[in-house]
């Protein structure tokens, strides 16, 4: 069984360009949550979807940062217009359920953004 | 104040000697504690998972919990190279939405 896969693993964009990041769960899994680690600093929730939902945004910036998870497809982290703000590991994880007990988070190896 | 406070060291130690890690927490409502290692260019992965308060053996790794104190360790025994890595703690008051450290690097020297 295949872990949690993200492409590209480095990308590198200019100011003002977009940056589409993607993440494949684990066969079976139907969460995705997408983290975000700066230099030096632990990583941070930013979206948790289901397939064709977003369940909590609650850490993304309000402007240039889309999700989505389509019905079919690997689920999308969109950054429009990226500054310099934006270089950081953008890491993918994935889960098989959701309920009130916890259930573990396989996360993928991450894509590392560079913007120039 | 950040909500997960961790040393980032590094850490230095001897082969087969004991790795003491730690973190405290501000916000009361966490009930889900994990330790993931992480490799370097790699992902993160699960390490030790305790609910509440309380110990949790796995092998050579022993995970502690004291929600009275809002601080949380891991213990690795008869440390070997390979555990060389970086060290998150995490913590959860929902069951989704974790809160990580920054990490603690790790370095076992042979």
């Amino acid at each position: 069984n295949a872990g949690v896969m993200q492409n590209p693993r480095h990308l590198v964009r200019r100011r003002g360009q977009e940056a589409r990041l993607r993440c494949s769960p684990m066969k079976g899994h139907s969460h995705v949550y997408w983290y975000r680690q700066l230099p030096e600093e632990g990583l941070k929730f930013m979206v948790y979807l289901q397939k064709e939902n977003i369940i909590d945004e609650s850490g993304m910036p309000k402007e240039r940062f889309s999700a989505e998870f389509p019905k079919e497809g690997p689920s999308i982290l969109r950054i429009q217009q990226v500054v310099r703000g934006d270089s950081a590991a953008y890491f993918c994880a994935s889960s098989p359920l959701t309920d009130p007990s916890y259930n573990e988070q396989f996360f993928g190896p991450g894509t590392r953004l560079t913007v120039l | 104040q950040k909500e997960v406070e961790q040393d980032p060291g590094p850490l230095s130690v001897p082969e087969g000697a004991i790795v003491s890690l730690n973190c405290t927490y501000s916000n009361s409502a966490f009930q889900y504690f994990m330790w993931y290692r992480q490799y370097s260019r790699k992902g993160p992965e699960l390490l030790m998972y305790t609910y509440s308060s309380g110990n949790k053996e796995d092998g050579r790794f022993t995970a502690q919990v004291d929600k009275s104190s809002k601080y949380i360790s891991l213990f690795i025994r008869d440390s070997q190279p390979s555990d060389s890595a970086t060290y998150l703690c995490a913590m959860s008051a929902s069951d989704y939405k974790l809160s990580f450290g920054a990490g603690t690097t790790v370095t076992v020297r042979a």
